[in-house]
């Protein structure tokens, strides 16, 4: 099955900027999604289609896709973005849904 | 636009157990629909998905044979049935519907707040 590597944290101080990676086998050749999780919430998707953002989510956040590596950047972080970030691909060989590992970001 | 589950709470190793998911502010029957689950201190794990018109299901290979994912678009609902409940069945349960702009290619644009379940004897 198709597996999504994740760093398990990153940590960035205010203003700065955040990069969470998601590592696949020729990920550049899929479409990535990414969704936001804050503690006791549900998911709630932050990047589509590589690096499009829906209606409501900040210009700060920015996807790209090429190669072995998916990343979600977050410009000009602030405390409200701690959070845990989840990568998810569509797999075609095994038709399933694949979410990455899970990254959490600290705000210093 | 939102999505409700109910249906969890504590339920005996071996037992069952059916989750439901009401969708309102949308036309629900426009929209495949995915099961996804968190383990206590772990990751989301995609369970299962269903098609507008149930025409194709399918389940994660971790689940595959003990899972039973239905809907009924007239009442607006999804279900998650779970047979032969297992210690690590324990969960917070979703419900998430899928939507799409380009190509065949789906997104999970609409989360509910999920229901618990707790496996133990």
């Amino acid at each position: 099955s198709y597996v999504l590597t994740q760093p398990p944290s990153v940590s960035v101080a205010p203003a700065k900027t955040a990069t969470i990676t998601c590592g696949g086998v020729n990920i550049g050749s899929k479409v990535v999604h990414w969704y936001q999780q804050k503690p006791g919430q549900a998911p709630i998707l932050v990047i589509y289609y590589d690096n499009d953002r829906p209606s409501g989510i900040p210009e700060r956040f920015s996807g790209s896709n090429s190669g072995n590596t998916a990343t979600l950047t977050i410009s000009r972080v602030e405390a409200g973005d701690e959070a845990d970030y989840y990568c998810q691909v569509w797999d075609s060989g095994s038709d399933h849904y694949v979410f990455g590992t899970g990254t959490t970001v600290t705000v210093l | 636009v939102q999505l409700v589950e109910s249906g969890g709470g504590l339920a005996r190793p071996g037992g069952s157990l059916r989750l439901s998911c009401v969708g309102s502010g949308f036309n629900f029957s426009s929209h495949p629909m995915n099961w996804v689950r968190q383990a206590p201190g772990k990751g989301l794990e995609w369970l299962s998905y269903i098609t507008r018109e149930s025409n194709a299901i399918d389940y994660a290979d971790s689940v595959k044979g003990r899972l039973t994912v239905s809907r009924d678009n007239a009442r607006n609902s999804l279900y998650l049935q779970i047979n032969s409940l297992r210690a690590e069945d324990t969960a917070v349960y979703y419900c998430a519907r899928l939507s799409k702009l380009r190509g065949a290619i789906y997104y999970m644009d609409v989360w509910g707040q999920g229901t618990t379940v707790t496996v133990s004897s």
